[in-house]
This record gives structure tokens, C-alpha cells and sequence, in this order.
């Protein structure tokens, strides 16, 4: 069974577009995360989910809405897909604690393509 | 301001050789140091964790090493082989923050040549 599942795997849009991508986790885990990975593979988080409350926003335009609808899904909208946004999205999963030490479990990517 | 550098961006080897991917930190307060490989199209997967009070956590032919009085990390891969190409993310968590504060170094790709 897959840890972290994204769908889809890729996408393809045009500009000006709205678009989602679904993340599932089936660890068990309370944390979710989204990262952006551009194209020089610099991995940069975007949003953390804690028991479904968000964690970290990390300057992200307001056209990306994370939404955790349970502990097992953290979806990501995009509205008014740019240019820009063309990038592989990861979405991670982990147990919680103050020390930040447990493994971060990720999902297989999301490749997204704005024309 | 929380940064981790790593160097160097790009390394090419000899299948059978071995190397050191180095990884500085600034990250305050330190909780611990984790390494990632990431092979091509795939997300990151843990290699090794270290806290505070350890200086060195072996992973089969991964051995990575924490200095941290220099706040330095280095990760030793040995008798490298074709399925090491990969990039090496090393991520320095801070302690008593949010859950998953986390600072990511830009990587090291690796690639090994037969």
C-alpha cells in the first residue's frame, strides 16, 4: 500500500486556469506538508497541516488554498495558474512532537506544466 | 537567519569510489539533522537522523557525521554505485516550534558513472 498518494501525477494547464492536486496519507500521521520543487530541484515548504489546522504559510500567494478536509488529506488549489507555478509539488506527511524529529514521508510528486 | 548550506551543488564519481557531501547550518534552536536522498522523479527519502548529542549515525554504506559545536554535518557515501545518482537533501529541525519547522538545504547531486 502506498504511504503518501498525490494525484494527479501530472498536469498540464494553461494560464489563468484552477487547478487541484489531492494528497492521502494512511500512516496515521497528524502532520501534512506541501512543498514546491522548481526546476533547479530547490525544495521549498509551502504549508503545514496539524490535526487539520494550519501550521505554516510560508509567503505563499494567496492563489494557493491548502485545504485539509481530515487528518488524511491535504488538498492544493491553485487559482489563476502563472507562468511561475510550473514546478513538481510534494506533499509530505509526519508524526508530530516538539523536537521535529520524526521522518517526513513523501508522496511521489505532482508535475505541473502551466502553457 | 535559519540557512543550510551544502556543498558542492554537483559531484561526479567513479562507481566504486568513495565521497563527502558537506552540509552548514545556522539553524537555531537545533533540534536535529536529517539526510534525504531523492532519486530522479521520486519524493525524498530519510538516509539518517542526528541530534544534538550524536556525531555519527552509519545507514549500510551511508555514514553521516554532526559536528555540532561547527554546526557542520557531512555525509560519506562508500563504494558508491550506479543507484547512489541521486540529490542529497540535508534538513535541520528546529526544537519547540511548530510542528515540521524544518529548514532545507538546496542539495547535492550526485552521479555515479560506471
Amino acid at each position: 500500500d502506498t504511504a503518501v498518494s498525490q494525484t494527479p501525477k501530472y498536469l498540464v494547464t494553461q494560464m489563468g486556469n484552477d487547478k487541484s492536486i489531492k494528497c492521502e496519507q494512511n500512516l496515521g500521521h497528524d502532520t501534512m506538508y506541501w512543498y514546491k520543487q522548481d526546476s533547479k530541484k530547490f525544495l521549498k515548504i509551502m504549508f503545514s497541516y496539524n490535526n487539520k489546522e494550519l501550521i505554516i504559510n510560508e509567503t505563499v500567494p494567496n492563489r494557493f488554498s491548502p485545504k485539509s478536509p481530515d487528518k488524511a488529506h491535504l488538498n492544493l488549489h491553485i487559482n489563476s495558474l502563472e507562468l511561475g507555478d510550473s514546478a513538481v509539488y510534494f506533499c509530505a506527511s509526519s508524526q508530530a512532537g516538539v523536537d521535529n524529529s520524526y521522518e517526513q514521508y513523501f508522496g511521489p510528486g505532482t508535475r505541473l506544466t502551466v502553457t | 537567519k535559519n540557512q543550510v548550506e551544502q556543498s558542492p551543488q554537483s559531484l561526479i564519481i567513479l562507481e566504486g569510489k568513495n565521497c563527502t557531501l558537506q552540509c552548514n547550518y545556522t539553524v537555531s534552536p537545533f533540534s536535529n539533522l536529517r539526510w534525504y536522498k531523492q532519486d530522479t522523479g521520486r519524493g525524498p527519502v530519510s538516509l539518517t537522523i542526528m541530534t544534538f548529542s550524536e556525531n555519527t549515525k552509519s545507514n549500510g554504506r551511508y555514514t553521516a557525521t554532526l559536528d555540532a559545536d561547527t554546526k557542520q554535518s557531512s555525509l560519506h557515501i562508500t563504494a558508491s554505485q550506479l543507484s547512489d545518482s541521486a540529490s542529497y537533501i540535508c534538513v535541520v529541525s528546529l526544537y519547540n516550534t511548530n510542528a515540521g519547522k524544518s529548514t532545507f538545504g538546496d542539495g547535492t547531486t550526485l552521479t555515479v558513472k560506471p
